[in-house]
């Protein structure tokens, strides 16, 4: 059973283009949750989704940022217009249930915009 | 004040030591609290959780909450050169708003010198 993978695993954007950071859950799970890691900051919560739904979006920037997990392939987190300050690692974790206390990190995105 | 404090280190020890990570939180809500674990370049790994107080041993691995005093820890016996890593703790609300979501600390890097 492969573990969660996000892909790619580094993205280089020049300032203004669009970044598209895609995960892909562990078999069988079908929640997904996405996570920004700043330099020399811990991991912050952006939004948590089910298949189909964004269920809490309360970390997500309101502007540029949107996220989606379709019915089919893997959930998307989409940053338009990217800017210096999108560079940053983001990870996504799935589970089967909704909590933490099951879900698994997937390595990782690293975006740096130029 | 911040939700989680997380000394950040880094933080050596010799092969065969006690360690002791800390962290602090504001937020009486949490009632879950994890530890996990961080190579470089890597995403986090969940070592170990526990719901509201109490001890969790796994291993040499040992996690205490103390609730009262809104304090968690998380004790390495017979630490050897691979449990070298940033060591992350997290928690969240057990239900309602926030619930879905993990808060972290900014990580503890921990050397293990052989």
């Amino acid at each position: 059973n492969a573990g969660v993978m996000q892909n790619p695993r580094h993205l280089v954007r020049r300032r203004g283009q669009e970044a598209r950071l895609r995960c892909s859950p562990m078999k069988g799970h079908s929640h997904v949750y996405w996570y920004r890691q700043l330099p020399e900051e811990g991991l912050k919560f952006m939004v948590y989704l089910q298949k189909e739904n964004i269920i809490d979006e309360s970390g997500m920037p309101k502007e540029r940022f949107s996220a989606e997990f379709p019915k089919e392939g893997p959930s998307i987190l989409r940053i338009q217009q990217v800017v210096r300050g999108d560079s940053a690692a983001y990870f996504c974790a799935s589970s089967q249930g909704a909590g933490h206390t099951e879900a698994f990190f997937g390595q990782g995105t690293r975006l740096t915009v130029v | 004040q911040k939700e989680v404090e997380q000394d950040p280190g880094p933080l050596s020890v010799p092969e065969g030591a006690i360690v002791s990570l800390n962290c602090t939180y504001s937020n009486s809500a949490f009632q879950y609290f994890m530890w996990y674990r961080q190579y470089s370049r890597k995403g986090p790994e969940l070592l170990m959780y526990t719901y509201s107080s109490g001890n969790k041993e796994d291993g040499r691995f040992t996690a205490q909450v103390d609730k009262s005093s809104k304090y968690i820890s998380l004790f390495i016996r017979d630490s050897q050169p691979s449990d070298s890593a940033t060591y992350l703790c997290a928690m969240s609300a057990g239900s309602g708003a926030g619930s879905y979501q993990l808060t972290f600390g900014k990580g503890t890097k921990l050397s293990v010198i052989p």
